[in-house]
């Protein structure tokens, strides 16, 4: 299996509060993704990286930011958490865009 | 971006029982995975597979660029099996998987 973790697995967090999600993958992957699973959503991706430095907007990108400052690690924030940000957030990490990708294990982030 | 669609979306079986799952998509793609989701909430990678057909036990998988699809073939079922499978594909320029909206298994004993 892929090395990726994420931290934290569980997080609560009240309403305009920022949040930081970490993602971490010792497999020397060049491209890495968030994504986030909603009900009846499957999977739809936040922002991706392509490289240290490099990231691009996905399709679900407003209200979240990210950083890439090490190839191994892959940071989400979102500025000001809402209600509608409660989801299951998963990273990702693949050699290429068109290589097979690993996800990490998910974060469960409740906004209240 | 692609559209990837998954049927049946429900599928409950008995014990032992086969099935195939199936993952259209309406762009040529370059890439195509199979993932199980399983009650934990892990994305479990089953298969790498832009085309032909791959085996792993008793699962198998085949994907037929040219026509657009994929199967997932799972033989004598366990409840193990359960869980939702996804399959994803980016499309053409794209450099992300799009995912599918999954299909959810049960697998009753």
């Amino acid at each position: 299996d892929a090395g990726i973790t994420q931290s934290p697995r569980h997080k609560v967090t009240e309403t305009g509060t920022p949040v930081t999600l970490r993602c971490h993958q010792t497999e020397n992957h060049r491209y890495m993704y968030w994504y986030r699973q909603d009900p009846g959503h499957g999977l739809r991706l936040i922002h991706y990286s392509y490289g240290v430095k490099d990231t691009d907007k996905g399709e679900v990108s407003d209200g979240y930011s990210v950083s890439r400052s090490k190839t191994e690690d892959f940071l989400l924030t979102l500025e000001s958490a809402t209600s509608s940000q409660t989801s299951v957030y998963f990273c990702a990490s693949g050699l290429s865009m068109n290589t097979e990708a690993f996800f990490g294990q998910g974060t469960r982030l409740t906004v209240v | 971006g692609i559209q990837v669609e998954q049927s049946p979306p429900d599928l409950i079986l008995q014990e032992g029982a086969n099935s195939t799952l199936r993952c259209n998509f309406s762009d040529s793609v370059n890439n195509l995975q199979w993932f199980h989701q399983n009650p934990w909430g892990q994305l479990i990678n089953l298969f790498y597979i832009p085309s032909g057909t791959k085996q792993n036990g008793r699962l198998s998988a085949t994907t037929v660029a040219t026509e657009r699809y994929s199967l997932l073939y799972i033989s004598s079922s366990q409840t193990t099996d359960s869980g939702v499978y996804f399959c994803a594909a980016p499309g053409t320029g794209a450099n992300n998987l799009f995912f599918g909206t999954g299909t959810r298994l049960t697998v009753i004993p």
